[in-house]
């Protein structure tokens, strides 16, 4: 069972055109990590956020956070060939593993940008 | 500033052979070390994880093993490797206390069991 869903699995779309990747789940966490991976490279943390409702901005990338901490949404506006890549979402369980730094991670968005 | 480094990169391997990934992390004291595997550009599976010295914890029973004889250097091995144990694998590190739980991440290695 998947702790994390990331919907949708796969997207692709052409240059300029704006998206949303969302991650979703049941359970709450403490706090929720974004990450971008390139073919044979190891993830690269975009963003974090830990409060409930929180909206964090990196340029083109808009992050937020549910108001429950259940769920995440990636935004990209105006997509770029160079946005190409795998978006992960991970979460740290509230209440437990967070001892351990324990993330659960979704299945991953593959994003595809066409010039 | 903090790195991780493993290797090797790429690794084929036969059926049955050994292997041995290693990974080392500079810049921090005490991290907590983790192994991921990931099949086909996919989700990260949580094979270990090491609160410290000597301290493992598996995941999922497996053919591999992880240990961890200094504290910043971790290991992944086998004695006999199955063609199922192909895969991308990726050690990871976080900071050893509670906030935040981002982890970091290595290069990755690319094993292929022939």
């Amino acid at each position: 069972t998947q702790l994390l869903e990331q919907s949708p699995q796969f997207l692709s779309i052409q240059e300029g055109e704006n998206l949303t990747v969302y991650c979703n789940s049941s359970s709450v966490f403490s706090s929720l990590q974004w990450y971008r991976q390139e073919p044979g490279e190891g993830p690269v943390l975009l963003v974090t956020v830990v409060t409930g409702g929180e909206v964090k901005k990196l340029k083109r990338l808009t992050f937020q956070f549910g108001d429950a901490r259940k769920d995440s949404s990636l935004h990209i506006t105006a997509a770029q060939p160079g946005d190409t890549g795998l978006y992960l979402c991970a979460g740290a369980l509230s209440g437990r593993g967070s001892t351990l730094g324990r993330l659960y991670f979704g299945r991953g968005t593959q994003l595809t940008v066409w010039p | 500033s903090q790195t991780i480094h493993q290797w090797p990169a790429t690794l084929v391997q036969p059926v049955g052979s050994p292997l041995s990934l290693e990974c080392t992390v500079e810049g921090t004291s005490n991290p907590n070390l983790y192994w991921y595997r990931q099949a086909a550009g996919r989700g990260l599976q949580l094979l270990f994880y090491s609160v410290g010295i000597g301290q493992i914890s598996s995941e999922v029973p497996q053919n591999l093993s992880a240990s961890r004889p200094q504290d910043r250097q971790f290991i992944l091995s086998s004695k006999k490797l199955l063609l199922s144990d192909s895969g991308f694998y990726l050690c990871a590190w976080s900071k050893p206390d509670t906030s935040g739980n981002t982890i970091y991440f290595g290069e990755g290695s690319w094993l292929t069991v022939v």
